[in-house]
């Protein structure tokens, strides 16, 4: 079945530094990525959608010059939290289609755990 | 605008009782697809149902069960004979139709199995 990648599974790093979330679709192209965010005891919001080869499409009231998405080709999309600061400590974690299974197949990567001190 | 309401915010239940999980959907499409995830302390969501919004026949597997009626607009879970691993958030979540339309998820259910 369709597999999605998702890397670091968990970082670590220094306020004021960025940090760069990588998803792939490791067996399917994907056009159309997904990143949500997830707060501790939250629920998964969505972020933005991630179009290969255009610009992404934010969710009202996420920076899109603070979470820059990169999907550069059909099977990468990269999220950089830039200029991090402890309130973007989250779970973070990325979705894509495998259109080979039709409009249901959507795929979750294993998420990434950010910590920012 | 699309909307999914868990009303129960925490479960706990002693093992081998069993449990339902409600789900509230809000859409105004009328293709849309109703999924349940399981998402352990690890984080990454498990995948357990998908349910077309045209297709209303309950499904059984194992000991999990699921009840779509749209006439509530409801898609509740039942764990049967619930297990210590049943332990975990779970989601419900929907989503539209229409190609490329995002999941909207609920606040998410937190269930606790004691032994």
């Amino acid at each position: 079945g369709a597999v999605v990648s998702q890397h670091p599974s968990w970082v670590i790093c220094k306020s004021g530094t960025s940090v760069k979330i990588e998803c792939r679709s490791l067996d399917f192209q994907a056009t159309t990525m997904f990143w949500y965010r997830q707060f501790p005891k939250q629920s998964l919001m969505l972020m933005a959608t991630s179009n290969e080869g255009s610009k992404a499409t934010y969710e009202q009231g996420v920076e899109k010059d603070k979470f820059l998405i990169n999907h550069a080709s059909l099977t990468l999309s990269t999220l950089t939290v830039t200029s991090a600061h402890p309130e973007d400590s989250s779970f973070y974690i990325c979705s894509a289609r495998d259109p080979t299974t039709g409009r249901n197949g959507y795929t979750f990567g294993s998420g990434t755990r950010l910590t920012v001190v | 605008a699309q909307k999914v309401t868990q009303a129960q915010t925490e479960i706990s239940v002693v093992e081998k009782e069993d449990v339902t999980l409600d789900c509230v959907y809000e859409t105004r499409d009328t293709t849309y697809y109703l999924f349940w995830y399981k998402q352990p302390p690890s984080g990454e969501l498990v995948f357990l149902i998908r349910r077309n919004s045209f297709d209303e026949q309950n499904e059984i597997s194992g000991r999990y069960s699921w009840n779509f009626q749209k006439s509530t607009s409801s898609f509740n879970f039942t764990i049967t004979a619930s297990q210590v691993v049943d332990s975990a958030v779970y989601f419900c979540a929907l989503r539209s139709g229409n190609y490329g339309q995002n999941f909207v998820f609920g606040p998410g259910t937190r269930l606790s199995v004691l032994p």
